[in-house]
């Protein structure tokens, strides 16, 4: 059963870079059947699809943070990452990794728990 | 402001049937198929129905979706007080090229 863990810094100062990692246990990020997604939350709204990695590194990303996202994968090590830069409070949330399906997409099954990042000085 | 818009809040008391609308437009829930979440803060975000109306395995028959048109449906039948929770549909946008979540409603089951 596919597992994923989010890891990472849980405070980042206005201007710097978020910088999160997702684990996949149980399975391979090198399978071809799926992509490997993050998805965040911030306090008091909605969710929101920040973007998408490829076992090949072919990325898609949300437009609305597009300047300043990069998804990276390695395969080595069964992990992707996030990096998000001059981030401000707005940038808030609960982050969260999960699995997309490539012939059914947004079809987010599992996910990970989730890790808050505050953005604060 | 999503482009696919959910009611903030519903409720309903134990046994009753519940239903939770997303409406959208021709370039989302009118050409792709809708998705549907539950989340309980603190908990991972968990699929319940997938193309409009499949259910994943371990998923009650009381979820059930539907699809007409440029809206969608959640019903949830038999409410439980566990059945408490956001309920957020998703589906493709395709003028913005990629997913996009509903604002999410809130059951509250009194």
């Amino acid at each position: 059963q596919v597992q994923l863990q989010e890891s990472g810094p849980g405070l980042v100062k206005p201007s710097q870079t978020l910088s999160l990692t997702c684990t996949v246990s149980g399975g391979s990020i090198n399978d071809s059947t799926y992509y490997w997604t993050w998805i965040r939350r911030p306090a008091g709204k909605g969710l929101e699809w920040i973007g998408r990695i490829y076992n090949s590194g072919r990325t898609k990303y949300n437009p609305s943070l597009q300047s300043r996202l990069t998804i990276s994968v390695d395969t080595s090590k069964n992990q992707f990452s996030l990096n998000l830069d001059s981030v401000t409070a707005a940038d808030t949330a609960v982050y969260y990794c999960a699995r997309d399906f490539v012939r059914d997409t947004n079809r987010f099954d599992p996910w990970g728990q989730g890790t808050m990042v505050t953005v604060a000085s | 402001q999503s482009v696919v818009t959910q009611p903030p809040s519903a409720s309903g008391t134990p046994g009753q049937r519940v239903t939770i609308s997303c409406s959208g437009s021709s370039s989302n829930i009118g050409s792709n198929y809708v998705y549907w979440y539950q989340h309980l803060p603190g908990t991972a975000p968990k699929l319940l129905i997938y193309r409009n109306n499949q259910r994943p395995s371990g998923v009650p028959d009381r979820f059930s979706g539907s699809k007409s048109g440029t809206s969608a449906s959640l019903a949830i039948s038999g409410l439980r007080s566990d059945d408490e929770a956001d309920y957020y549909c998703a589906v493709w946008d395709f003028s913005l090229n990629g997913p996009v979540f509903g604002g999410g409603t809130k059951l509250t089951v009194l």
